[in-house]
Parts: structure tokens; sequence; C-alpha cells
């Protein structure tokens, strides 16, 4: 089956600009998690949705936003980027919290901030 | 606050050697603790841990929880090139939806 897709792949913007990425999850699978990976911070937690909701958030500021639309795709937006945003974002799907299969990552969006 | 620390921070080995990552943990209800590789982009799972003492293996990996001491370690026997990638831990709590990372290991293993 196919597995996590994102788009873009990569992404170069200017400062004070909007991004958009996005997520396609495993079918099936109703957990999305979006990440930021960093040289310096590592894999950080953003958020995650299940049906919809947004059942947990991490430490990032309102300029972070996602949703997820009913066939679980998943979205998240980046508004008045700062160069401190450039990072891989990664998104991981599941089916079900605590499955022993764990999460599925996509490739991830290499999104550069100029 | 939760913590996962992995060490060594990088390590480089040559084929064939046996090596040791290392992951210890500090998290309120603590549910699962879980091994990934990355190669490139996509971390691609490896273990998930929920019981002290069982091993988890597959091919030449194995992992091991210790839930009393909050660590676990992930061996790698007879290195080949192609276990070259950073190697992540992470740790999920009841209640949460997410998972919080270490550092990761960046394991390099020379011809």
């Amino acid at each position: 089956k196919a597995g996590v897709t994102q788009t873009p792949r990569y992404l170069i913007k200017t400062r004070g600009q909007q991004v958009t990425l996005s997520c396609s999850p495993i079918s099936g699978h109703r957990s999305v998690s979006w990440y930021q990976q960093t040289p310096g911070q590592g894999l950080q937690f953003l958020f995650e949705y299940f049906s919809e909701t947004q059942r947990n958030k991490g430490n990032f500021p309102g300029r972070f936003s996602g949703r997820q639309f009913s066939n679980s795709r998943s979205e998240m937006n980046v508004s008045t980027l700062e160069l401190g945003d450039s990072a891989l974002y990664l998104c991981a799907s599941t089916a079900f919290i605590g499955t022993a299969y764990g999460y599925t990552f996509g490739s991830g969006t290499r999104l550069t901030v100029v | 606050e939760d913590k996962v620390v992995q060490s060594p921070l990088s390590l480089v080995v040559h084929e064939g050697d046996t090596v040791t990552l290392n992951c210890s943990y500090e998290v309120t209800n603590f549910r699962s603790l879980l091994w990934y590789k990355q190669e490139k982009k996509a971390p691609t799972f490896l273990f998930m841990l929920t019981s002290s003492g069982i091993e988890k293996k597959s091919g030449r990996l194995s992992s091991i929880l210790d839930k009393k001491e909050l660590f676990s370690i992930l061996n790698i026997t007879a290195t080949q090139t192609g276990d070259s990638a950073i190697y992540l831990c992470a740790v999920e709590a009841r209640g949460n939806n997410d998972m919080r990372f270490g550092a990761g290991t960046r394991l390099t293993v020379k011809p």
C-alpha cells in the first residue's frame, strides 16, 4: 500500500510569506502528526490530528497551524515566515495510538526561508 | 519536563564491528519507547518497546528496555556500510498523542 505522501518536497520562501504543506496518510490511518526537524533542535512535535480534531499541540507559536480533512489528509500552515523556520517538516501517520507498528513517516518537505 | 537523551551523539566504526546505542528517558506516564533509523529523510520504524526485559530482534538489530532504570539500548551486530544513518529514540506517554525524540546518534560505518 502507498506510504505517507508529503508535498511539496522542497520549498523556498521569503521572510514574511506564508506556506502550506500537505500530508496524505496511509490509507486507513486516521491520526496524522507533524514534526519539525532542525540540526540544532532535532525532531520536535508540532501537532496531532485525529478525525479532523487537533488532539495535541507542541510548543510552537501561533504562526504554526494545521487542519485535517474528512479523508484524513492534513495540511500545516506557517504564516509570517522567519529564517528560523527553515527545517525539514515531517508528518507521520498511524492507525491508532499504541499500535505495535509505530508511526510511519513521510519523506518530508524541506522548507528554506531566505 | 519529559526528556530523552541519546548517547553517543556520533559514532564511527568499521564493518563487522558491533555497536550499542543508548537512550535514557524521563517521562510521566510512560507508554512506549520507539527506535527509528533515518538515512536521508523519512525515519523508518525499527522497534517499539513497552515491557522491560523483553528483547526485540530484527536480523542484526536488537533492542531491550529497562523500565526501572529508564533506558533502552539498540544493538547492531556485524555492522555494514548500509547501517550508516541517524538512529532516533522516542518515547510516548499515556494520554498524549505525540512522540518525544532524542537528538539521535549518527552512526558511520566505514568499509
